[in-house]
């Protein structure tokens, strides 16, 4: 299962900020916070990661708790061309496997309205 | 540019068919992944590699089998035996198999049995 939880859709007006929340209440100290997002019939994009700190790249603004059992990705002006799927992911270390993996949610699905 | 490439883009797949996916990447990449996705759903770990010559069976292999003869190269081939090949096919790779540094993933391949 995945370690996160997201809401299963949001919508925002186009231009206005859009703030996309996720809980991951049983994250180790070791784990990064991936964001990634899904246009229709593409693979998924990398959007931002952080570990502790906020985050800022040309994409996006990561903010993440103090206690780091949740985070909060932020898109400063939501366009038409950012509506997609939004995934939250922590990597998993499933016992028997040997190895981390990520598991995948069902995601934020973000409409933006015109 | 590095990346990865999935290839076919649509693929149409008789009954009782085996069907070969490609996936190719040049971004020097030590781990390579492979996903399902069926609509509305999030992604699903068929199988996964951290090494040539070597590949684990991820949530979902049965019906699918994979081989890993060179870095650059993890192609899928879904045989007569998955009864719901059906889907859409992602395949992913990252440098390092703690998976913090991110996964990289190519444009997928939609599977149709006809």
């Amino acid at each position: 299962d995945a370690k996160t939880t997201q809401p299963n859709s949001m919508e925002s007006n186009e231009e206005e900020p859009v703030h996309l929340p996720c809980n991951h209440s049983t994250i180790s100290g070791t784990d990064y916070i991936h964001w990634y997002r899904q246009l229709p019939s593409q693979g998924p994009e990398y959007v931002i990661h952080g570990l502790t700190s906020n985050v800022n790249n040309r994409m996006a603004s990561l903010a993440i708790a103090e206690d780091r059992k949740s985070s909060t990705l932020i898109l400063h002006r939501a366009t038409l061309r950012d509506a997609a799927v939004y995934y939250c992911i922590l990597r998993d270390f499933p016992w028997g496997s040997g190895t981390y993996k990520y598991i995948f949610g069902t995601g934020t699905r973000l409409k933006v309205l015109a | 540019d590095g990346g990865i490439t999935q290839s076919p883009k649509y693929l149409f797949r008789k009954e009782g068919q085996n069907v070969t996916l490609s996936c190719e990447q040049n971004l020097n990449h030590d781990a390579m992944y492979w996903y399902r996705q069926d609509p509305g759903q999030g992604l699903r770990l068929i199988y996964y590699s951290q090494i040539v010559n070597d590949f684990q069976k991820g949530d979902i292999a049965e019906g699918y089998s994979v081989s890993r003869e060179k870095k650059e190269s993890f192609p899928l081939t879904v045989t007569s035996a998955q009864k719901n090949p059906t889907a859409f096919y992602l395949c992913a790779s990252s440098i390092g198999t703690d998976a913090n540094y991110g996964y990289t993933f190519g444009s997928g391949t939609r599977l149709t049995v006809v």
